[in-house]
């Protein structure tokens, strides 16, 4: 059974930086044709893909967040990390981290999400 | 990046079928079968429901089915339940080596 879970902090200010953790179980991030990425829903808005991590560590962004996002993977801790930084009302989202598979090529299991507010 | 184009809202009545489209351009939708749909309901996660434009994840009921005609894909639903009344998103892998989401359609069951 597949499970993910993101953590990280429910308020931020304002020009400080996010740090989300998804932990997952069930897969691992080392086995070929697997990765963990990001999507995000402001309240009452739509999806919006931010990032994705492969197993073979090779990363891709949004072209319009590609400044502000840093994705690392830890194997060992099945673990992802997402940075985001310059925080801004408008990122007030729940942030969902995902299973993505390329013989699937599209984000198979979800993790319940977490909702971050940025306000001062 | 834009987001891919789908109607904000479609309805319709137990056992009726409604088709959702999805439009994008040949950098996205057009130019890949890497069109997936999701299904959201209130406070949940989305769930997986086609892949690869017309590809059903198991356990994922035959009602549902997909297809593409140039840079438009469509989601299909037969038989409508009421379980099925969601939000449902588009999404495209794109010619800048990132996903695109749709901006959702709402599905009623009247």
């Amino acid at each position: 059974q597949i499970t993910l879970k993101e953590s990280g902090p429910t308020l931020v200010k304002p020009t400080q930086t996010l740090t989300l953790t998804c932990t997952f179980s069930g897969f691992s991030l080392s086995t070929s044709g697997v990765g963990v990425g990001w999507i995000r829903q402001p309240p009452g808005k739509a999806l919006e893909w931010l990032a994705l991590i492969y197993w073979n560590d090779d990363k891709r962004y949004s072209p319009s967040l590609k400044s502000r996002l840093t994705i690392t993977k830890d194997t060992s801790k099945n673990q992802v990390v997402l940075t985001m930084t310059n925080m801004d009302p408008v990122d007030t989202a729940t942030y969902y981290c995902a299973q993505y598979r390329l013989n699937f090529d599209s984000f198979g299991d979800w993790g319940q999400g977490t909702l971050v507010t940025v306000s001062s | 990046q834009s987001a891919l184009t789908q109607p904000a809202s479609v309805s319709g009545s137990p056992g009726q079928s409604i088709t959702i489209s999805c439009t994008g351009t040949s950098s996205d939708v057009g130019g890949y079968n890497y069109v997936s749909w999701y299904q959201q309901h209130p406070g949940k996660a989305p769930k997986l429901m086609i892949f690869d434009v017309s590809q059903r994840p198991s356990g994922v009921s035959t009602r549902f089915s997909g297809s593409k005609s140039g840079n438009t894909a469509s989601l299909t639903i037969s038989g409508l339940q009421p379980e099925d009344e969601a939000d449902y998103y588009c999404s495209s892998y794109t010619s800048s080596s990132s996903w695109v989401f749709g901006g959702g359609t709402k599905l009623t069951v009247l």
